[in-house]
């Protein structure tokens, strides 16, 4: 079984502030990267795909950075809102075809206060 | 937003009881995935279908069958319910042949077996 961890487990930040997260990552037969962004009582909704060591996405004030040879990538949210409140996921993909099967991290549930 | 509907979204039944799940997409998209999302576990991959007929095992995949008659629905049945299956069910779909691909996910469905 795959192994992707996640830190912080929960983030309490203030408007306004910048914040990042941690997902790491088996290195070895990495094939992708997903950032999954999920509000409560939502599902999950896709942010970036990564494949490429060094990957940089970005999607308004959230980025996402990929370290495929260390096995980790940080996603950053800056100038945090309220409505960035909810849980970000990251899920591997370790191999192409067989059906793209993601194992996901237990998530990062960022908390964004006025 | 990607063309996925579960049915039902809630449920109670007791242990037991066979229960099956429907996921039904619009997208016409090769594959489709279930999976339970339990606190401390995040989302895991309970089987996924890679075409008509076409199913494998996921992580969590004891005690749960599936089926794919036809490319729009893809059927999770649990043969005869326990408690430990009370979760929250996610279908997703993705259309790619290689890993990578973003997965769109449906709304859920929230099962308590009592």
């Amino acid at each position: 079984i795959l192994n992707v961890e996640q830190s912080p487990q929960s983030l309490h930040v203030q408007e306004g502030d910048s914040t990042n997260f941690t997902c790491s990552f088996p290195s070895s037969n990495f094939y992708a990267l997903h950032w999954y962004r999920w509000e409560t009582a939502k599902s999950p909704e896709a942010l970036f795909v990564m494949t490429l060591n060094g990957d940089e996405k970005k999607k308004g004030r959230i980025s996402a950075t990929l370290n495929t040879k260390e096995g980790y990538s940080y996603l950053y949210i800056k100038g945090s809102q309220p409505e960035d409140s909810a849980t970000y996921l990251c899920a591997f993909n370790s191999r192409p075809g067989g059906g793209n099967k993601l194992t996901f991290g237990t998530g990062t549930q960022l908390k964004v206060e006025l | 937003d990607a063309g996925i509907t579960q049915s039902p979204r809630h449920k109670v039944t007791e242990t037991g009881t066979p229960v099956t799940l429907r996921c039904h997409q619009t997208e016409n998209h090769r594959y489709m995935y279930w999976y339970r999302q339990d606190p401390g576990h995040g989302l895991r991959l309970i089987h996924y279908s890679y075409g008509v007929k076409d199913t494998d095992k996921g992580e969590v995949s004891d005690g749960y069958s599936v089926s794919r008659s036809k490319t729009e629905d893809f059927l999770l049945t649990l043969e005869s319910a326990t408690s430990s299956q009370t979760s929250v069910y996610f279908c997703a779909i993705s259309g790619g042949l290689a890993g990578g691909e973003t997965q769109y996910f449906g709304p859920g469905t929230r099962l308590l077996v009592l």
